[in-house]
Formats: structure tokens, C-alpha cells, sequence
């Protein structure tokens, strides 16, 4: 049983266009983190947040963007979209450092 | 800044033998965490271990392993009685210790495979 959950799972979008990942997360997971991997890499840490507050940033611009709302479920958007962002983004929650990140399965994201 | 490097890209192992995939990190921390995640086609990131650098003793998780070098900076994973389910991309990742959680940092990955 993963205990996250992220829609969609594919999606294609023009570049310049706009998209939404959505992330639901465990109850009592008050920290949830995104990350982007691209086809054979590892990911790469986008932005984390606590308690709806952003608590961290990775190297993307200011394009990427997020919310976490009180039921534990968090938003990715990204704008302008541009081809290098296609990518498997996926979301990471946790109750606290000392029990560790569980992973989503993922939103493939295809940038045409 | 912190970095995670996998040397091997792929590796292959017979069903029911051992093998060891190798880590190395970077970092000034001295608090901080490792961990091996598992990521098979389904995508899902799995944790298979997590060590605490404070923590002189090896995690161990049933036919998981690790053999943590702090001074070396080394964290490698032996992997024993290698069943078929566990052909999948296994990634190394470090992170600091931080209030309430700090990123991961991944290293490249890699690709194992279990041949029956």
C-alpha cells in the first residue's frame, strides 16, 4: 500500500502551456517534497513543504510552484512549459525526518 | 554541496546469489542520514534501508544489507539470495539531518538485473 498518491499519471502539454500535479498524501504526513527525474538520471529535489509553508528550494526557476493544503494533499505547477521539462515528477511525504520519505508512483509529464 | 556518485551504471546477478552495489558521497555534515531506494518499472520509489550516520552499526533489512565507511565516505548495499523481483533501478541517496526534512540528493542509479 503506497499512501501516496498522484494524478494524473501521464500527461502530455504544448510547451508554453500550463499544468497542475496533484499529490495525496498519508494523514499526519505534514512534509511533502517533489522532485523531477528526467529518463535515466536520479531525481532532482524542485521544493519541499511543512505545515503549507515552502521550507525549501532546489535549482528551478521561479516557474515552478506549489501549495500544500490541511488535508495533506499538495500542487505542483509549473508554467510555461518548456521541452526539458518532461520528466517524471514525483511527490514525497513524510511525518518527520526519522521515519523517512514515501514515494508516489509518479506523473509522466511529455513536453511537445 | 553534498553529492552521491554510483559507479556502476548496471550490474547483473544469477538468482539466489549475492551481490554488492557501491556508493560514495560527498559532504562537510556530520549529521546526516543514507538511504538505498528501490525503483522497479512500476516507478514507485521503494526504501529498502535506511542508516543513520551517527550509527556505527550496519542496517540491516532480511537479505538487505549495508556496509557503511563513514571515513571512506562509502555506502554500499549487498543485496543476498538475489530473487527475480528484485531486478529493478536501485538508487543511492543522501540527505542532512534537518528539521523537519531535509531533500534528498540521488546519485545516478543503477540497473540491476536478476537472471533466473
Amino acid at each position: 500500500e503506497t499512501g501516496v498518491t498522484q494524478s494524473p499519471t501521464h500527461l502530455i502539454k504544448t510547451r508554453g502551456q500550463q499544468v497542475t500535479l496533484r499529490c495525496s498524501s498519508q494523514s499526519g504526513h505534514n512534509t511533502v517534497s517533489w522532485y523531477q527525474q528526467a529518463l535515466g538520471q536520479g531525481p532532482q529535489f524542485i521544493f519541499q513543504y511543512y505545515r503549507e509553508e515552502e521550507n525549501g528550494r532546489g535549482n528551478f526557476p521561479p516557474r515552478f510552484s506549489g501549495l500544500q493544503f490541511p488535508n495533506y494533499s499538495s500542487e505542483l505547477n509549473v508554467n510555461a512549459l518548456e521541452l526539458d521539462d518532461s520528466a517524471l515528477y514525483l511527490c514525497a511525504s513524510s511525518m518527520g525526518q526519522n521515519y523517512g520519505y514515501t514515494f508516489g508512483s509518479g506523473t509522466r509529464l511529455t513536453v511537445v | 554541496a553534498q553529492t552521491v556518485t554510483q559507479s556502476q551504471p548496471e550490474m547483473s546477478v544469477q538468482e539466489a546469489e549475492t551481490v554488492t552495489l557501491s556508493c560514495t558521497y560527498d559532504t562537510s555534515e556530520n549529521n546526516y542520514y543514507l538511504f538505498w531506494y528501490k525503483q522497479p518499472p512500476s516507478r514507485q520509489m521503494i526504501l529498502v534501508i535506511r542508516q543513520e550516520a551517527y550509527k556505527q552499526q550496519n542496517a540491516t533489512e532480511n537479505r538487505f544489507s549495508v556496509n557503511f565507511q563513514k571515513a571512506a565516505k562509502s555506502f554500499s548495499l549487498k543485496i543476498s539470495d538475489s530473487q527475480l523481483g528484485d531486478t529493478a533501478m536501485y538508487f543511492c541517496a543522501f540527505m542532512k539531518h534537518n528539521f523537519p526534512g531535509g531533500k534528498l540528493i540521488f546519485g545516478q542509479g543503477t540497473e540491476l538485473s536478476v537472471k533466473p
